[in-house]
């Protein structure tokens, strides 16, 4: 069956600009999770979805992030401002309730 | 806060060899945790999970064994292979919540 999807697998912007990443879980999954991984390094979370909610948004680095789940599928993960310090891979999981989490191929960011 | 860490960071074996690979994590309570393997530029694959009830878990060459009360996990990888290369990930899931911390990974190297 289908995996997790991410798109795009790579973005480049400009410092300053707003981004967009998509991720699309597998199908049936209700939990959904961001986590970012900096080279070198294992990945960080970021958010977590139950359904349509956010139920633990606490590793956000700042207000400049932000995510949406609206229909309880597919999540949007919004950055604002970007900065060169955003450059990253954004990864997507997903899993039925506290079970295994399966990943998304990731989208690496560069922020010029 | 939950820490996790991996030794050793690289490792690198002639093919054939039995090794092992590392996995701490300073607050026992664990619902489960997760063996990763991530290849260059790719995202996560899920290797093993061992529910915090369970003492080990295998598949194929591979045996990974969690003693919860030290705060330790082992990957045994056995009869390596120069296809084994990659950087292995250990994650643990939180009872109080959902996001998997991880560790920094071991970058594995399988000389032929």
């Amino acid at each position: 069956g289908a995996g997790v999807s991410q798109t795009p697998s790579n973005k480049v912007t400009e410092k300053g600009k707003y981004v967009e990443l998509r991720c699309d879980p597998i199908s049936g999954h209700t939990a959904l999770y961001w986590y970012r991984q900096s080279l070198g390094q294992g990945p960080e979370f970021l958010i977590y979805f139950q359904g349509t909610g956010a139920a633990d948004d606490s590793g956000l680095p700042n207000d400049r992030f932000f995510a949406v789940r609206p229909e309880g599928s597919v999540s949007t993960l919004k950055i604002q401002r970007t900065e060169r310090g955003d450059s990253a891979v954004y990864l997507c999981a997903s899993s039925v309730t506290s079970g295994e989490q399966f990943f998304g191929p990731g989208t690496r960011l560069t922020v010029l | 806060k939950q820490e996790v860490t991996q030794i050793p960071a690289a490792l690198s074996v002639p093919e054939g060899e039995n090794l092992v690979l590392n996995c701490s994590f300073t607050d026992s309570a664990i619902y489960n945790l997760q063996w990763f393997r991530q290849d260059p530029g790719k995202g996560l694959t899920s290797l093993l999970l061992i529910q915090s009830s369970q003492r080990e878990q295998t598949s194929g060459r591979l045996n990974a064994s969690l003693d919860k009360s030290s705060g330790r996990s082992t990957l045994y990888i056995a009869a390596s292979q120069p296809g084994d290369s990659a950087t292995y990930l250990c994650a643990v899931l939180h009872n109080a919540g959902n996001m998997l911390t991880f560790g920094g990974g071991t970058r594995l190297m399988v000389k032929p």
